[in-house]
């Protein structure tokens, strides 16, 4: 099972939007509404941000949103903050036998 | 309040077996769709899931590390312990450990803080 294909990097200056995507197979994000998504600052634990496509968690700011388009998800992060500046993984569900299959990660720079 | 923390030896030499241990707090593993998993990152590198363990004792591992992984759960230590053979340099990495809900959407929604995991001689 191939990793899910994402951005090395993307940057945006401070209160733009910028979007990262995900790009998986019918196998994994073209098959299933459960692509998360991860911010991990250095030296720290990932931090959950989205789940279930579009879904957020309680602790996160409504600046992060994620949507799905085939086998292709996005994370979007509107009115970009110095705090953003971190590394983001998609993850999605791919079935029973491969379970989880995580994208590339794609940093995050604040110019 | 949910909680894991991961415990390993920081350095194991190869050829070795590595035993590491997942100590949580805020939820029981007798619960069904609950589970626990390991996830795995080599410094610099992605995210890399290996085995999770689930309350009915459901048990899911990387089909690429399938052979080199055993999971199991001690409920009454609120433990998951997951063994990994013939551990290589590569495997050199920082481990986690991650609550999973199935009766939700599949996110890995609560991480311990992660444990190092050498391998050299």
């Amino acid at each position: 099972q191939s990793a899910l294909t994402q951005p090395a990097s993307v940057s945006g200056s401070p209160g733009q939007s910028i979007t990262i995507s995900c790009t998986g197979t019918s196998s994994d994000v073209g098959s299933y509404n459960l692509v998360s998504w991860y911010q991990q600052h250095p030296g720290k634990a990932p931090k959950l941000m989205i789940y279930g496509g579009y879904k957020r968690p309680s602790w996160v700011s409504t600046r992060f949103s994620g949507s799905k388009s085939g086998s292709t998800a996005s994370l979007t992060i509107s009115g970009l903050q110095a705090e953003d500046e971190a590394d983001y993984y998609c993850c999605s569900y791919a079935g029973s036998n491969t379970f989880y299959v995580f994208g590339t990660g794609t940093k995050v720079t604040v110019l | 309040q949910i909680t894991l923390k991961e415990s390993a030896p920081a350095l194991v030499k190869p050829t070795q077996t590595v035993t590491l241990t997942c100590t949580f707090s805020g939820f029981s593993l007798s619960t069904i769709p609950v589970g626990v998993g390991w996830i795995r990152q080599p410094p610099g590198k992605a995210l890399e899931w290996l085995a999770f363990i689930f309350g009915d004792d459901d048990k899911r591992t990387s089909p690429s590390l399938k052979s080199r992984l055993t999971i199991t759960k001690d409920t009454s230590k609120n433990q998951v312990v997951l063994t990994m053979t013939n551990m290589d340099p590569v495997d050199t990495a920082t481990y986690y450990c991650v609550h999973q809900d199935r009766s939700s959407w599949y996110e890995l929604d609560y991480w311990g803080q992660g444990t190092l995991v050498t391998v050299s001689s």
